[in-house]
């Protein structure tokens, strides 16, 4: 157990629309990162928040977005929904000191896009 | 730019047996961590290990070691005693150390699965 839930556990959505995936960090942690892992890939960083501020982010469009709350749980939105958006979005968390943290990843959510 | 490979699509091991997942990284970072996550089929990305780029002695955890060879740019995750619980996915991964509140992202390899057998 890592402390860091998400959900839902599974969606489907049809081109074209919206997504909201929802990610509750580990306690005290004040750091949290999305990775999206299509089938049979290792996950890619999609972006990282740090004190509810944007602090990060990989080789992804702007319809894929997020936020980041005071209680340091957090959202990710993609708009426009794509198929190859199909893919297990994973979110992490963790606590940075000095430089140095380990992300602890929840079990992900499972997006189907038809 | 920083890259993580792994070679092994997929291995079998012998239950009780030590198996060897290998792991070579690319990085012009002298700073820089290595971690293995463990995948199984439920999604959940597990932590098993972290190496840093600076740290004189091999990483161990229980039954996981890291076998840190800084020249030769490998990191490779020996578990001693395979249980069957251990089939999974494997993943190698790397982040650049840093102190100035830049992005820790971690960079996968596109991991290897492991079969346990009885």
């Amino acid at each position: 157990e890592t402390g860091v839930t998400q959900s839902p556990t599974h969606l489907i959505k049809t081109r074209g629309q919206q997504v909201t995936l929802r990610c509750s960090s580990q306690s005290g942690h004040n750091t949290v990162s999305w990775y999206q892992q299509a089938l049979g890939q290792g996950p890619q960083f999609i972006f990282q928040y740090y004190r509810e501020e944007e602090n990060g982010r990989g080789n992804f469009p702007p319809r894929f977005s997020g936020l980041q709350f005071p209680n340091y749980s957090s959202e990710l939105n993609v708009n426009a929904l794509e198929l190859d958006d199909s893919a297990l979005y994973l979110c992490a968390s963790s606590l940075v000191v000095a430089g140095q943290e380990t992300q602890y990843f929840g079990p992900g959510t499972r997006l189907l896009v038809l | 730019a920083q890259k993580i490979t792994q070679t092994q699509p997929g291995m079998f091991v012998q239950e009780k047996e030590a198996v060897t997942l290998d792991c070579t990284y690319d990085t012009s970072d002298p700073s820089y961590g290595l971690f293995w996550y463990k995948q199984p089929s439920s999604g959940e990305m597990i932590f098993l290990i972290y190496q840093g780029s600076y740290d004189q002695q091999n990483a161990t955890e229980g039954r996981y070691s890291l076998n840190f060879q800084k020249a030769r740019k490998s990191a490779n995750l020996v578990i001693s005693a395979s249980q069957l619980g251990d089939s999974a996915m494997y993943f190698c991964a790397m982040r650049e150390e840093n102190y100035g509140g830049a992005t820790n992202k971690l960079i996968f390899g596109t991991g290897t699965l492991l079969a346990v057998q009885p």
